[in-house]
């Protein structure tokens, strides 16, 4: 399988602490992208960050790609409760073949 | 607002009796994707459609086909529901395949 893997499966922390999300991936990229997703919901895309690239920035979330290690962290500061969800990271191979490969997820707990 | 509306939200469907899934785009995207996702797990890409062109998941079963009759609406005809096709059925749309994805709410679908 193509699919990726996040670690941990579950977090939970208290509110106002910063949660970190890694995940891992098994081909070459182009981007990398972060998805959240809350329950029974469609998913809402986060951030991108592209092969050539080290680090974003968008908001309260910071994202780092290890191309060479073949992983990416999302870290979220100053958490809400509104933060409570699941978060997938999602993969664009270089093979060119349109598509993105999710990774299996992690379930967020912020507890107020 | 711009956005990716899937009707209808809520489906129960007898086991072997035919459903169809709708989702529409107001984006004016090139791509629309339809996603499988069952409890607790990532995403799974079934079909994606380029324009026209349409691209089919090999694991995707011959259960599963769609239609995408112009740029704003993709339907997915599931032919003979069985219990296992019980999922959240997700409509994604993108500017470019590989990039973005905006995704309508999702299709509960329930198989009786």
């Amino acid at each position: 399988s193509q699919q990726g893997e996040e670690d941990p499966q579950a977090l939970s922390i208290q509110e106002g602490e910063n949660a970190t999300m890694n995940c891992s991936y098994k081909t070459s990229i182009n981007n990398l992208q972060w998805y959240r997703q809350n329950s029974g919901r469609g998913l809402v895309h986060l951030i991108l960050i592209r092969s050539n690239e080290r680090e974003k920035h968008s908001g309260r979330l910071r994202v780092t790609l290890d191309t060479s290690k073949k992983s990416s962290s999302l870290l979220i500061t100053a958490s809400r409760a509104a933060d409570t969800a699941s978060y997938f990271c999602a993969t664009e191979s270089n093979f060119g073949n349109e598509k993105l490969t999710f990774g299996t997820g992690t379930r967020l707990t912020i507890i107020p | 607002d711009a956005m990716v509306i899937q009707n209808p939200r809520y489906q129960v469907t007898q086991f072997g009796k035919p459903v169809t899934l709708s989702c529409s785009q107001t984006l004016n995207h090139n791509v629309m994707y339809w996603y499988q996702q069952k409890s607790s797990q990532a995403p799974k890409l079934l079909f994606h459609y380029y324009d026209k062109d349409f691209n089919n998941e090999a694991d995707t079963p011959d259960n599963f086909q769609s239609r995408r009759p112009n740029t704003s609406f993709c339907f997915l005809d599931i032919r003979s529901p069985g219990l296992g096709d019980a999922a959240m059925y997700l409509c994604a749309t993108s500017r470019v395949a590989g990039e973005e994805q905006f995704f309508g709410p999702g299709t509960r679908l329930t198989v009786l």
